[in-house]
C-alpha cells in the first residue's frame, strides 16, 4: 500500500532563510508521480511541482527546488529565501499508476511559519 | 477564468442529517474528485466522478456517494453523518482521463467546512 510521511510537523524560520522540507514514500509501483501542494489559510491546495519515478534529475524553479532521491525514497522541497508569504502548510503526495491517475495519496503535511 | 468553486463555504448539521455539498470545476475541466480533510491531517480521496460515473472510490463507507451533470458539476452527499465526518471537504478538477497522463496536477477548490454536532 502506498503512504507518504512528513515528519516535520512544524517549522519556523525567519524571513530570508532557506528551509527544507522533508517527505518519504512507500510504493510498491514502479511508475508513479510525487508532487508538492501549499495550503494556504484560505483552504484550497495550490500546486507546486511534480516528479515522476522515472526522473530523478533534480530542478530548481525561482526559489523552489527539489530533490528526488528513489534509492531512500525521499523527495524533499526545498524553499531558498523563505518570505513571510510562504507561511502556509504543505502537502507531498503520491500518485501511482496501479491505483488510478488521481487519486492522490498526502501527507499528514508540514506548517511552515515564516517570521518577519 | 474561473476556477474551480465550492458551496456553501461553511455549513453546520447534527448527527444524523443528510448533507449535501457543490462543486463547479474549472473551465475545461471534466473530472472531478472529492476529499476529505480533517483537522491537522492530510487530504483523504474519497472518490473521483468522469463522464458521469464513478471511475475511483477510496476507502469510505457507502454513507458518502456523490452525482456529476452533464455540465461536469458535481455533488457530494454524505447521509446518516457522525461526529467524525466534521471536516473540510475538498474538491479538485482536471482534464479527462481521455486526455491527461499519469501525473496530471489537480487544480483545488478553497473547500467546504462542515461540522457535525
Amino acid at each position: 500500500a502506498q503512504k507518504v510521511t512528513q515528519a516535520q510537523t512544524e517549522i519556523s524560520v525567519v524571513e530570508k532563510e532557506d528551509v527544507t522540507l522533508d517527505c518519504v514514500y512507500e510504493t510498491r509501483d514502479t511508475t508513479y508521480y510525487l508532487f508538492w501542494y501549499k495550503q494556504p489559510p484560505s483552504g484550497e491546495l495550490v500546486f507546486l511541482i511534480r516528479r515522476n519515478s522515472f526522473d530523478e534529475q533534480n530542478e530548481i524553479s525561482g526559489r523552489y527546488s527539489w530533490n528526488f532521491q528513489k534509492s531512500t525514497s525521499s523527495f524533499n522541497f526545498t524553499i531558498t529565501a523563505s518570505q513571510v508569504v510562504d507561511s502556509a502548510v504543505y502537502f507531498c503526495a503520491l500518485s501511482e499508476a496501479g491505483t488510478g491517475r488521481r487519486a492522490l495519496t498526502f501527507g499528514s503535511g508540514t506548517r511552515l511559519q515564516v517570521q518577519p | 477564468d474561473a476556477g474551480v468553486t465550492q458551496s456553501p463555504t461553511h455549513l453546520i448539521k447534527t448527527r444524523g442529517q443528510q448533507v449535501t455539498l457543490r462543486c463547479s470545476p474549472k473551465s475545461g475541466h471534466d473530472t472531478v474528485s472529492w476529499y476529505q480533510q480533517a483537522l491537522g491531517q492530510g487530504p483523504q480521496f474519497i472518490f473521483q466522478y468522469y463522464e458521469e460515473e464513478e471511475r475511483q472510490r477510496g476507502n469510505f463507507p457507502d454513507r458518502f456517494s456523490g452525482h456529476q451533470f452533464p455540465n461536469y458539476s458535481s455533488e457530494l452527499n454524505v447521509n446518516a453523518l457522525l461526529l467524525g465526518d466534521s471536516a473540510l471537504y475538498l474538491c479538485a478538477s482536471s482534464l479527462g482521463l481521455s486526455q491527461g497522463a499519469l501525473g496530471e496536477k489537480l487544480f483545488f477548490g478553497s473547500g467546504t467546512q462542515l461540522s457535525v454536532l
